[in-house]
């Protein structure tokens, strides 16, 4: 299947801070999702990117779509401790399929 | 969007054993998914069910493991058969709906199974 690939693989950051990360594949994807897991919870959907060189916000959160297609950054900006969880991308390649991303680990430390 | 709730939420289950997870689904969709995640691991896709058709395993992923129901267009269920250890994961499903001309998937809580 399609790989992802997210970096950075963990973050520490303190609370406060914007937080940046990236996630790329070799393959174009039509559709991009930034989703956001907390333990033991499923996934939850942040923000949806639709067109190359899109950038869309959701609060203190902001996703762009890469020009190339094949990669896509999300930003949180002025972190607290809530924002602590898993974050993973998500591309549509074709049909229906969505290929999930190694995800990015988010420790804020007040 | 869609509300999903799964049952059980969790579950330890004894290998050789079997374990049917439960997907409802407060509106009806056409497209649902069932992916699994291993400890500290990402997403993968077991299979997609759609109603009324069988359900369309990924590679690696084998009916008689995995038999999967979509009676209707609100519910699913996904069976674990002969289970090892192996199969400790998280399961969940998950729905498509469209949105602004492309399609979104929404997560269930997650059914976390741990096999002794």
């Amino acid at each position: 299947g399609q790989q992802l690939n997210q970096s950075p693989q963990s973050m520490f950051i303190q609370e406060g801070e914007d937080v940046s990360m990236n996630c790329t594949s070799s393959s174009i994807f039509n559709t991009w999702l930034w989703y956001k897991q907390d333990p033991g919870e499923g996934p939850v959907l942040l923000i949806a990117l639709y067109k190359a060189g899109e950038l869309t916000s959701n609060g203190r959160l902001t996703a762009q779509f890469g020009i190339t297609r094949k990669d896509s950054f999300l930003n949180i900006s002025a972190s607290i401790p809530s924002d602590v969880g898993i974050y993973f991308c998500a591309g549509l390649h074709f049909g229906n399929q969505f290929y999930f991303g190694t995800g990015t680990s988010l420790t804020v430390i007040p | 969007s869609a509300v999903i709730s799964q049952k059980p939420s969790r579950d330890i289950c004894q290998r050789g054993t079997s374990l049917t997870i439960q997907c409802q689904v407060d509106s009806q969709v056409t497209m649902m998914f069932w992916y699994r995640q291993q400890p500290g691991q990402s997403l993968t896709l077991i299979a997609t069910a759609n109603q009324g058709s069988e359900a369309t395993y990924e590679s690696g992923f084998v009916i008689d493991k995995f038999p999967i129901s979509r009676p209707n267009l609100t519910f699913s269920t996904l069976t674990v058969s002969n289970m090892s250890p192996e199969d400790s994961s998280i399961y969940l499903c998950s729905v498509e709906d469209p949105g602004q001309g492309a399609y979104e998937q929404y997560f269930g809580p997650g059914t976390r199974l741990t096999v002794t």
